[in-house]
């Protein structure tokens, strides 16, 4: 049950587009469509952004999108706003019937 | 509105055990699965357990397998996580999550607020 590898950190400046890629294994990411993405800001419980690699919960920003190919998925925040500055952190479904996270990405709106 | 109120976190000695419960309320609790997620101080998050809608399908992490357990009562809305054996590595912030069906696929559309477990001497 290794983590999900995701960058430490990205930046981008108002307006711009940044892309988070959350790589994994055929045993997990590139196994399955069962690919979420949470937001959490420091001191808060994580928030649910993509889930089955691209479906957006209700009320959740369509500047929020997600993709896959391989076994690397990835989050890209388009039209990036002070308020999308936090962390982030993908997960997966396992072929052990588990689920694994990333490592997570600090997110800085410049 | 959908709500998770989780309790029974505190600091316990290493070896000791601690039973967390989730109080679930503004859904069909029977209806989805559940799951336990921690996050140590200063990192990412982990999951540690997962229970089907019924209970009858449960799976832990290799960290806590077989010291852990976790079950659900349909009938009280509520979830729960049995720790034994714990460690100081099992200090963290423990939280609820409701699946996004009825099975576990790693989607968690709601988070309590979570409960802090402290394994210190």
């Amino acid at each position: 049950q290794s983590a999900l590898t995701q960058p430490a950190s990205v930046s981008g400046s108002p307006g711009q587009s940044i892309t988070i890629s959350c790589t994994g294994t055929s045993s997990d990411v590139g196994g399955y469509d069962y690919v979420s993405w949470y937001q959490q800001h420091p001191g808060k419980a994580p928030k649910l952004m993509i889930f089955d690699v691209s479906h957006r919960p209700s009320g959740v920003s369509n500047r929020f999108s997600g993709s896959k190919s391989g076994n690397t998925a990835s989050l890209t925040i388009s039209g990036l706003q002070a308020e999308d500055e936090a962390d982030y952190y993908c997960s997966s479904y396992t072929s052990t019937s588990t689920c694994v996270f990333g490592g997570g990405t600090k997110v800085t709106v410049l | 509105e959908v709500q998770l109120l989780e309790s029974g976190g505190g600091l316990v000695q290493p070896g000791g055990s601690l039973r967390l419960s989730c109080a679930a309320s503004g859904f069909t609790f029977s209806s989805y699965a559940m799951s336990w997620v921690r996050q140590a101080p200063g990192k990412g998050l982990v999951w540690v357990s997962g229970i089907n809608d019924s209970g009858g399908s449960t799976n832990y992490a290799d960290s806590v397998k077989g010291r852990f357990t976790i079950s659900r009562d349909n009938s009280k809305n509520t979830l729960y996580l049995q720790m034994n054996s714990l460690r100081a590595d099992d200090t963290a912030v423990y939280y609820c999550a409701r699946g996004v069906r009825s099975y576990d696929s790693s989607g968690y559309s709601y988070w309590g607020q979570g409960t802090l477990v402290t394994v210190s001497s």
